[in-house]
């Protein structure tokens, strides 16, 4: 079964820095997804960012990057200039690529305080 | 309305009780799940439906009775819970047969049971 780690229960980062949240997976599968979802106090999860195994380049979005090492089944998020409002819990999650996979797999999740 | 609804956001209820938690997605998506979340654990998947049909059950007790009467409504049936089922449930869904399935929450019903 699919397992997903992340080691840093609480992080934190100064307003404008850059904080990077671990994320670990154990697969034996060689296709499949990755993703980064943000749950604010108001507690809607929203997806951040999304990889797919098969692709080499780290995804993108805005302030927000991965570095996806598939080898070492690693998944990080990287927020450059960090702002108050990404102050949330993050989850790390992992979907296999077969059709009829519904199952996401998640991370216990790693709270992210930004220090004004 | 927007997005994944959840209702009620709140909820108490005693172990005798019957109620029932609502999910509407407003995204034309054809797939939709429960999950729960407890305090300094992983997000569970309890129930997946597709096209109107459950398609995973991950062994969830009987008091837990999901229905889902087309593919925008959701409905999570809850009778004789214990006090650990006191959790936040969440709703998401998501266009099976999508790239990604990317799933979309909704913001979660709070739930305590005395």
């Amino acid at each position: 079964a699919q397992t997903v780690t992340q080691s840093q229960p609480e992080m934190s980062v100064q307003e404008a820095e850059t904080v990077t949240l671990s994320c670990t997976y154990d697969t034996s599968e060689s296709d499949y997804y990755l993703f980064w979802y943000k749950q604010p106090p108001s507690r809607q999860m929203i997806l951040v960012i999304r990889q797919e195994a098969y692709k080499q380049q780290n995804a993108t979005e805005n302030r927000f990057s991965v570095n996806f090492q598939k080898a070492a089944k690693s998944f990080s998020l990287k927020i450059s200039d960090s702002q108050l409002g990404d102050a949330a819990m993050y989850f790390c999650a992992y979907r296999d690529s077969g059709a009829g996979s519904y199952q996401l797999t998640f991370g216990k999740g790693t709270k992210l305080s930004v220090i004004p | 309305e927007t997005g994944v609804t959840q209702t009620p956001r709140h909820l108490v209820m005693g172990m005798t009780n019957k109620k029932s938690l609502k999910c509407e997605q407003h995204l034309g998506h054809n797939a939709m799940y429960w999950y729960k979340q407890s305090a300094k654990k992983p997000l569970e998947l309890m129930f997946v439906y597709s096209l109107e049909e459950r398609v995973e059950n991950n062994s969830v007790p009987s008091r837990f009775s999901p229905e889902c009467p087309n593919s925008s409504h959701l409905f999570l049936h809850l009778h004789t819970l214990q006090p650990e089922d006191s959790a936040l449930y969440l709703c998401a869904s998501s266009q099976d047969q999508g790239i990604y399935n990317e799933q979309f929450f909704g913001p979660g019903t709070r739930l305590t049971v005395l």
